[in-house]
């Protein structure tokens, strides 16, 4: 099992520029997570996905930010004009079962600086 | 209103011993879950263990337990012989209720483990 893959691992772009970040969850995961890390803010869940439709964004910063799952393997963070405070970690995480008494499996993150 | 608190910015433990680390939750719903995940420099989120809270038992993972005191409302994670590769962020989250998947995580402690 190779986990969840989350690309890129680092992104660099510069202000008002589009970014999308990119997951693939485990095979026969029906949840898919996406939460943000900062220094200020910890980690928060940004918006989750059951069965690929969307369940909860409340998490959501602003209208900037959007999240697509076409298919159970694929998901997307976009973020469209990029600005300096999105600068963070994106960690994707998948779990299934209704997950999750054994715990939710994250990927590597995306590191995004905006400049 | 914080749902997970953990109030040890840092910690240093000497390799071999026992360590604590806290983390008290804040929740009215008679279901949830709790969790502790580690985060070593490399970034990465690793799942240590869980706790039900109809579980009447303690959590046991390896060297890893989970001192769970209900009426409290606290879940601190007990390391025990600490190893150098134990020096890390280590985060609480919690699960609340049934219908919701989110996993709130708290602000984490840095522990750090010397020889």
């Amino acid at each position: 099992d190779a986990g969840v893959i989350q690309s890129p691992r680092h992104e660099v772009t510069e202000m008002g520029q589009e970014v999308t970040l990119r997951c693939k969850p485990i095979s026969g995961h029906d949840y898919l997570f996406w939460y943000r890390q900062t220094m200020m803010r910890g980690l928060e869940l940004l918006i989750y996905f059951n069965n690929n439709v969307p369940i909860d964004d409340s998490g959501m910063p602003e209208d900037r930010f959007s999240a697509k799952m076409p298919n159970a393997s694929f998901s997307t963070l976009k973020i469209q004009p990029s600005e300096p405070r999105d600068s963070a970690v994106y960690f994707c995480a998948s779990s299934g079962d209704r997950g999750l008494n054994y715990g939710y499996t994250f990927g590597s993150g995306t590191r995004l600086t905006v400049v | 209103a914080q749902k997970i608190t953990q109030t040890q910015p840092g910690m240093f433990v000497q390799e071999k011993e026992a360590v604590t680390l806290d983390c008290t939750y804040d929740t009215s719903d008679p279901s949830y879950g709790l969790f502790w995940y580690k985060q070593p420099s490399s970034g990465e989120m690793i799942f240590l263990i869980y706790q039900g809270s109809y579980d009447q038992q303690n959590a046991t993972e390896g060297r890893y337990s989970l001192n769970f005191q209900k009426a409290r409302k606290s879940a601190n994670l007990v390391i025990s012989a600490s190893q150098l590769g134990d020096s890390a962020m280590y985060f609480c989250a919690m699960r609340e209720g049934i219908g919701t998947d989110k996993l709130i995580f708290g602000t984490g402690t840095r522990l750090q483990v010397f020889p």
